[in-house]
């Protein structure tokens, strides 16, 4: 039914704490992307996910970054002991994937606002 | 390596007015690119994709090979127009590379 959601909406944190950033995709959609939005450096690609597993996580910045997705559905980003320099938006995609190579559109979330003291 | 450059983080221009946001990428091998927007308070959304060479609210974008370009284009600006705008390129079946946005602003 709904959209993409994304929870909490904003999070402010202090920095050196961990922080989880949820995902739940559009049901049904098999493959979830995160991506980080700040000032700057515009829309970034963190890592996607088929299903459970991660093909491509090339684009998380440090190891302090990691996601999990369990049961094909619901994600989680977890940033462990948080700098300033992590303040952004974290948004989530999801889309179908057919089988085959053509590109199935990414459904965007309204995103979490992370901001780090 | 793959890349999308929006060389202008903000555009300004009347309503009325032809409005063109620019956007090239460097790519080695056959590009598909999309032009994503974002109204104020809304989410990111696809406005267009090169290849179904579309036109959605009355932009238009075409892919020049020559000039690695994929300039989205709309002849006569409305204020509702005013959002951010992000110009992607896939790399693979499903990551997108963005570039860093223009904001365009409608004045009246």
């Amino acid at each position: 039914g709904a959209g993409v959601s994304q929870s909490p909406s904003n999070k402010v944190t202090e920095k050196g704490k961990d922080v989880e950033l949820r995902c739940d995709p559009i049901s049904g959609h098999t493959a979830l992307y995160w991506y980080r939005q700040s000032l700057g450096q515009g829309l970034e690609f963190l890592i996607y996910f088929q299903g459970n597993s991660a093909p491509d996580k090339s684009g998380l910045p440090s190891d302090r970054f990691s996601a999990e997705r369990t049961g094909g559905s619901v994600s989680t980003l977890t940033i462990q002991r948080t700098q300033q320099e992590d303040s952004a938006v974290y948004l989530c995609a999801s889309s179908l994937v057919t089988s085959g190579p053509s590109y199935n559109e990414q459904f965007f979330g309204p995103g979490t606002r992370l901001t780090v003291l | 390596a793959q890349r999308v450059t929006q060389p202008e983080k903000l555009l300004s221009v009347f309503k009325g007015a032809p409005v063109e946001l620019k956007c090239n990428y460097s790519y080695s091998g056959s590009p598909e690119l999309f032009w994503y927007v974002q109204y104020s308070r809304q989410r990111l959304q696809l406005l267009l994709r090169h290849i179904s060479r579309e036109s959605i609210k009355g932009f238009t974008a075409d892919l020049n090979k020559g000039e690695t370009s994929f300039h989205l284009k709309k002849p006569f600006a409305q204020e509702e127009d005013s959002a951010m705008y992000y110009c992607a390129l896939l790399q693979g079946a499903q990551k997108l590379v963005f570039g860093q946005g223009t904001r365009l602003t409608i004045n009246p």
